[in-house]
């Protein structure tokens, strides 16, 4: 699976859009990018993810670059209960993965008032 | 709906001992997960199963053991615990390939 990149930390105010950056430069065709987050160390929850169209649903958008080496998570109001680790992941679909995931260190998203 | 559920939330060994987690998922997923979580770090894959009577190792399966011999249930046993395995583990289930569910971790001090 490709590997991601993602930068340590990021502030947002409340009610304000975060914006969180993923670089995957070394994507594959048949890989996907998939966004969890880790909300003060409970279990990880899946939020969205796609393979090259965006893709919207009622937690967030994720927006992948043309040339499919980056992506943004969008989250468009933040709250303070977003306050979390997001994780950005890359892996393919079907084949031997059979849901597998690999996590990096993730973005600690700190939303404050 | 349950999810995934974790058993023991939490629990203390001595080095040496011997336990087993329990993850049961009441959402008829044919795939399921353990990973270990240490600090500051994302979590890593310890073993997996792709169906009932299937098991598999992940990342880091060394010094754990799994059976998955219901579907619904899938079992993580440490035979002699060390302090290395100080760490919060979490079992997780997919329907196949698709987004997986977590379950809520279960926190292990070997002592």
């Amino acid at each position: 699976d490709a590997k991601t990149t993602q930068p340590p930390s990021m502030d947002c105010a409340e009610g304000r859009a975060a914006n969180l950056p993923c670089n995957h430069s070394t994507i594959s065709g048949n890989e996907y990018v998939y966004w969890y987050r880790q909300i003060h160390s409970q279990g990880p929850q899946y939020i969205i993810h796609g393979l090259k169209n965006n893709e919207t649903n009622e937690m967030a958008s994720l927006i992948i670059t043309e040339d499919r080496k980056s992506s943004t998570l969008i989250l468009p109001h933040a709250t303070l209960r977003d306050t979390a680790v997001y994780y950005c992941i890359v892996r393919n679909a079907g084949g031997t993965s059979y849901g597998k995931l690999t996590f990096g260190q993730g973005t600690i998203l700190t939303v404050h008032p | 709906n349950a999810g995934v559920t974790q058993t023991p939330k939490f629990r203390v060994l001595k080095t040496g001992q011997s336990m087993t987690l329990l993850c049961a998922q009441d959402m008829n997923h044919e795939y399921m997960y353990w990973y270990r979580q240490d600090p500051g770090m994302g979590l890593r894959l310890i073993h997996y199963s792709v169906g009932e009577g299937t098991t598999a190792k992940g990342e880091v399966p060394d010094g754990y053991n799994v059976s998955r011999l219901k579907k619904q249930n899938f079992l993580l046993g440490l035979e002699s615990a060390a302090p290395s395995q100080t760490s919060v583990y979490f079992c997780a289930s997919s329907l196949t390939d698709t987004e997986a569910f977590f379950g809520q971790g279960t926190r292990l001090t070997v002592v």
